[in-house]
């Protein structure tokens, strides 16, 4: 079954810890987001990859690192340093072909609470 | 415009009823329009792209239309269903925000019984 897994569904970590949250895809895609919602707003692009081994930051990259060593993955580390992590964060891949056109897929998110 | 917005921010309909709402959009340097239906607890799943002025998409009772000229497009539900309860989000390329979606805040539709 293809698709994208992001883990865990739920996440609970103290202020002042980093915590990395985990993207996997089986769509063979080359492009992998990070998205971040808060209430009343729109999906906020933190980092995109559209390619293995290169990544661009988004709009709201401050506080968050990525890597995307496999075509596959694209893990996101909310470090200590991202003043209001609370957050509900979506990952997404699309074919990366296309361009404008490109579809993105979602996976289900992660909701983070920091305590 | 300089961003992407959605109106209404929430929507209350009758089941059966008919609706529509709206994205807006910089029309300056458009590439394309998309359209997502996020359920609740569920992923978003793509509705459209749309490229062209004067484009129309259609997926059974929901259909969109765009006008790059004026920067807007058009969302429409026929016979509106209680599954169709869902956030609709529309997203484009904005102006100097390089080659990435620009998403709006969507519109949250509630089909009641």
């Amino acid at each position: 079954d293809g698709g994208i897994t992001q883990s865990p569904k739920y996440l609970f970590r103290k202020e002042g810890q980093n915590v990395t949250l985990s993207c996997e895809q089986n769509l063979n895609h080359d492009a992998m987001y990070w998205y971040r919602q808060d209430p009343g707003q729109g999906l906020r692009l933190i980092y995109y990859s559209q390619i293995v081994n290169d990544f661009q930051k988004g709009d709201i990259a401050e506080g968050y690192s990525v890597s995307r060593e496999k075509k596959e993955s694209f893990p996101l580390t909310v470090t200590s340093a991202q003043k209001n992590p609370t957050a509900f964060y979506l990952c997404a891949s699309s074919p990366g072909l296309a361009g404008p056109v490109d579809t993105q897929y979602f996976g289900p998110g992660t909701r983070l609470t920091v305590l | 415009i300089l961003n992407v917005e959605q109106s209404p921010q929430s929507l209350h309909v009758q089941e059966g009823d008919s609706t529509n709402f709206t994205c807006s959009f910089p029309s300056s340097n458009f590439y394309a329009l998309h359209w997502y239906r996020w359920e609740t607890a569920k992923s978003p799943e793509a509705l459209f792209v749309m490229t062209l002025n004067g484009d129309e998409k259609k997926k059974g009772r929901i259909s969109a239309t765009l006008n790059t000229k004026e920067g807007y497009s058009y969302l429409y539900i026929k016979g509106s269903q209680p599954e169709d309860s869902a956030t609709y989000l529309c997203a484009s390329y904005v102006d100097g925000g390089g080659n990435k979606l620009t998403f709006g805040t969507g519109t949250q539709l509630k089909v009641e019984l």
